[in-house]
């Protein structure tokens, strides 16, 4: 059984720049969900896709987008940088229901300079 | 109020202590529960899901108390290894969003 992937694991950009940030979900599960994780907090809920749809999205700009593609993998999209976009960005998988956890990928540490 | 919120730690204990780390959730509707470890710089782990009657891991026990909006976590006899940020989570439900506490820091000293 595979675990969740995450592409690439550091990114340096600069304010203004877009980036997109990879996934591929645990064997097995249909279900992704990105976080955002600021230095010393808890992550945060981005958006969650199930079947190639958006179906959950927390209080971030919509600069933030994603995709899900047909073998469950994700890609998280952000535009126009800003400063306070570095952090790290964590993707999870999981089946439809979430009730047993979610596998948490190693992330991707983003810093805008 | 925040939806999930912890004990602001750091918890300095030395080998052997037990621990207790208490959460609270403001979401009635939360339907599952869980414990997760996150180390320095590495993605979070599933440590344990908490049931309404409680359950036990090893040294891990949690506990829900669904009335008080109220999770726990005891860890019996602290390692070293235990050493990590401890996060508590929620899931609401509806679409599954997973709703994380800001996490209690644990250090374990000799």
């Amino acid at each position: 059984e595979t675990g969740v992937t995450q592409s690439p694991t550091h990114l340096i950009k600069t304010r203004g720049q877009q980036v997109t940030l990879r996934c591929s979900s645990q064997s097995g599960h249909n279900t992704v969900s990105w976080y955002q994780q600021a230095l010393g907090q808890g992550p945060q809920f981005i958006f969650q896709y199930y079947r190639e749809e958006e179906n959950g999205r927390g209080n971030f700009p919509p600069r933030f987008s994603g995709l899900q593609f047909p073998n469950y993998s994700s890609e998280l999209n952000v535009n126009a940088l800003e400063l306070d976009d570095s952090a790290l960005y964590l993707c999870a998988s999981s089946d439809r229901t979430g009730r047993y956890g979610y596998t948490f990928g190693s992330g991707t540490r983003l810093t805008v300079v | 109020r925040k939806e999930v919120e912890q004990d602001p730690g750091p918890f300095n204990v030395p080998e052997g202590a037990t621990v207790a780390f208490n959460c609270t959730y403001s979401n009635s509707a939360s339907q599952s529960f869980f414990w997760y470890r996150q180390d320095c710089r590495k993605e979070p782990k599933l440590l344990m899901s908490v049931y309404s009657s409680g359950n036990e891991d090893g040294r891990f026990t949690a506990q829900l108390n669904r009335a008080s909006q109220y999770i726990s976590l005891l860890i019996r006899d602290s390692k070293l290894s235990d050493s990590a940020t401890y996060l508590c989570v929620v899931n609401t439900g509806g679409y599954n969003k997973l709703i994380f506490g800001a996490g209690t820091r644990l250090a374990v000293h000799p």
